[in-house]
């Protein structure tokens, strides 16, 4: 299958620093990427879908001036927590939807733990 | 009423045992229909991928769509503990937006 590598894989930062989490499709191209946060034992929750040269559209409830999501080409989406809190300690996943084949399928990354102390 | 519906278990099974997940839907558009598996602290992996109704065969998995009672199933043949893991069924209608059941958490006891 497709493969969508999410960098970094862990990352600890101190409160009130940003972190940027990098998605890439690897081998095909993504007009769509999703970002999704997962805490423990739960489902995924998404948080924004991102497209392609356009602002990315946030669900309800996530503040897109907290979470800022750039999808500058077709193989690259990028998550930035900025002025991190202990509360944005998550699980953080993106996933990627391929441009052609497929169109339903849906790959993800490798997922990003975050912790802020 | 949520979109998708999954038994969250615990399901434990000894190994050997075929495996049954199945999860339930509302929306008759759906027509892209997916089962992941995923390990503690990974990203979801792609098992299966369905496009409308039927069977789909992989190995020791098989996927089934009924749309006309908005069920989806994965059957696990002869499970592994390596097969222990958490399973999320999701499904879609355009492509464009997906929705995940709960996951169901699998334990095979060697």
């Amino acid at each position: 299958g497709a493969v969508v590598s999410q960098h970094p894989s862990r990352v600890i930062c101190k409160s009130g620093t940003s972190v940027k989490i990098e998605c890439r499709s690897l081998d095909f191209q993504a007009t769509t990427m999703f970002w999704y946060r997962q805490f423990p034992k739960q489902s995924l929750m998404l948080m924004a879908t991102s497209n392609e040269g356009s602002k990315a559209t946030y669900e309800q409830g996530v503040e897109k001036d907290k979470f800022l999501i750039n999808h500058a080409s077709l193989t690259l989406s990028t998550l930035t927590v900025t002025s991190a809190h202990p509360e944005d300690s998550s699980f953080y996943i993106c996933s990627a939807r391929t441009l052609a084949g497929n169109t339903g399928e849906l790959f993800f990354g490798e997922g990003s733990r975050l912790t802020v102390l | 009423q949520k979109e998708v519906e999954q038994d969250p278990g615990p399901l434990s099974v000894p190994e050997g045992a075929i495996v049954s997940l199945n999860c339930t839907y509302s929306n008759s558009a759906f027509q892209y229909f997916m089962w992941y598996r995923q390990y503690s602290r990974k990203g979801p992996e792609l098992l299966m991928y369905t496009y409308s109704s039927g069977n789909k065969e992989d190995g020791r998995f098989t996927a089934q769509v009924d749309k006309s009672s908005k069920y989806i199933s994965l059957f696990i043949r002869d499970s592994q503990p390596s097969d222990s893991a958490t399973y999320l069924c999701a499904m879609s209608s355009t492509g464009n937006q997906f929705y995940f059941g709960t996951g169901t958490s699998l334990t095979v006891i060697p």
